[in-house]
């Protein structure tokens, strides 16, 4: 089975913070994403990787950078972080194949005071 | 571009009555579709999919979905709900690139009243 697994549940910032959120999948999967997902909002992509030290922009990356350095391992970073990025932040992988789902992690809920 | 509207972001519904959750997309290519359940404090897992071939999916747990092209629509239904189904449902559609791009609706909560 699948497993992404998202390095903190829960997390508390203070605004201006560098904040690293880390995400690890164990099935080799090429393609990584980084969600955010607010109420009424659903979810919204920041940014997906499709290999590594490769990275491309989802459609709200204002505010955010990523980094993968190994297959394994996609990494949302928060420069200086700001209320307004509270939120439910998801990470997701899945393999190259046409018809492969996502596969999510449990989520890190940040919290920016 | 595409897009997935879920016009009710909230269900309540008695214990084994039947539900209907909608869901319409737009796209101006073929796309796969998805539904997608989010049991509380968990990520998100695939309820079942359409690729191609017979327009209705079924899944494991009694939930069925049906493609229809003319309508753009991807209604997810069960003809009796129980307790455990309470939780959120994204509709979400992809095109058919490599890279997997997926976009959500804003999901609808099933509230499955005892």
């Amino acid at each position: 089975d699948v497993k992404v697994t998202q390095s903190s549940r829960y997390l508390v910032k203070r605004t201006g913070e560098k904040v690293f959120l880390e995400c690890v999948q164990d099935m080799d999967h090429e393609n990584m994403f980084w969600y955010r997902q607010d109420p009424g909002l659903g979810l919204r992509l920041i940014y997906f990787s499709y290999d590594v030290k490769m990275k491309e922009k989802g459609d709200i990356p204002e505010g955010y950078s990523v980094s993968r350095e190994k297959k394994e391992r996609f990494s949302l970073i928060l420069e200086s972080a700001s209320t307004n990025q509270t939120s439910m932040y998801l990470c997701a992988s899945t393999s190259s194949s046409y018809n492969s789902p996502l596969h999510f992690g449990n989520g890190t809920r940040l919290t920016v005071t | 571009a595409q897009s997935v509207t879920q016009l009710d972001s909230q269900v309540p519904v008695f214990e084994e009555a039947p539900v209907e959750l909608r869901c319409n997309y737009s796209s101006s290519v073929s796309v796969y579709l998805f539904w997608y359940v989010q049991y509380p404090n968990q990520g998100l897992q695939l309820l079942l999919k359409y690729l191609s071939g017979s327009t209705l999916v079924e899944s494991i747990n009694g939930f069925e979905a049906e493609f229809n092209k003319s309508q753009t629509s991807f209604h997810l239904r069960k003809p009796s709900v129980h307790i455990s189904d309470t939780a959120e449902y994204f509709c979400a559609v992809s095109d058919l690139r490599g890279y997997q791009k997926v976009t959500f609706g804003t999901g609808t909560k099933l509230q499955v009243i005892p």
